[in-house]
């Protein structure tokens, strides 16, 4: 295992559509975690999954964000209904109990 | 309300000589601190971390100090190398590392 993957790296969609992004963390790792980031700013936390559990939302995350992780391994979060103010680099991050986040690459989201 | 504060977007250091990255918070609460790195393109890498009962962590070339008084955290990474050229996130968390809080980060570049 190499690290946190990100699916797709990029993704231009135009205002409206949904978009869905996956996160593959490290296997053994059993918290998730996604963020996001716009330009000059650090990392804006959105949800934290342990296991298949989501413990936490922030109020960042509206009724169109919704974030899964069915089994406990990948997870997606998906977003309704996109708008401009969308666009972002959305991260996700794994770690093990106690212990400090591994980040994947980042899917940036472009909205036209 | 931004609890984690990075005031200095960029700092051009020689190669060779101390870079010293500063960050202060707010949130007396904070009972970890973690300095990232992030290259374009990548998502961030742990550099160093620091617990707030301690006041200094050194891994090599970097080393955090932690002022609890002032509310102050630096990093120094000594000597400083091409390499070390990046964002530097300073992040802080309240409760078993879950959910991140970060500063804007700052724009680290070695000169030749």
């Amino acid at each position: 295992d190499t690290g946190v993957s990100q699916n797709p790296r990029h993704k231009i969609t135009k205002r409206g559509q949904n978009v869905t992004f996956r996160c593959d963390p490290i296997s053994e790792h059993n918290r998730l975690y996604w963020y996001r980031q716009t330009l000059g700013q650090g990392p804006e936390f959105l949800t934290y999954f342990q296991n298949e559990a989501q413990l936490e939302k922030s109020r960042l995350l509206s009724d169109r964000f919704s974030a899964e992780r069915p089994k406990g391994s990948f997870s997606t979060l998906e977003i309704q209904r996109t708008e401009q103010g969308d666009s972002a680099m959305y991260l996700c991050a794994s770690s093990p109990p106690e212990n400090e986040q591994f980040f994947g690459p980042g899917t940036r989201l472009t909205v036209l | 309300d931004q609890q984690v504060k990075q005031n200095s977007p960029s700092l051009s250091v020689q190669e060779g000589r101390i870079s010293i990255l500063n960050c202060d918070y707010t949130n007396s609460m904070f009972d970890y601190f973690l300095w990232y790195k992030k290259y374009p393109a990548e998502g961030p890498t742990f550099l160093i971390s620091i617990s707030s009962i301690k006041d200094k962590n050194e891994d090599g070339r970097f080393t955090v100090f932690l002022n609890k008084s002032a509310k102050h955290l630096s990093l120094h990474i000594v000597p400083s190398q091409p390499g070390d050229s990046a964002v530097y996130f300073c992040a802080a968390t309240l409760d078993s590392n879950y959910q991140l809080i970060w500063g804007a980060g700052t724009k680290l570049i070695i000169k030749p």
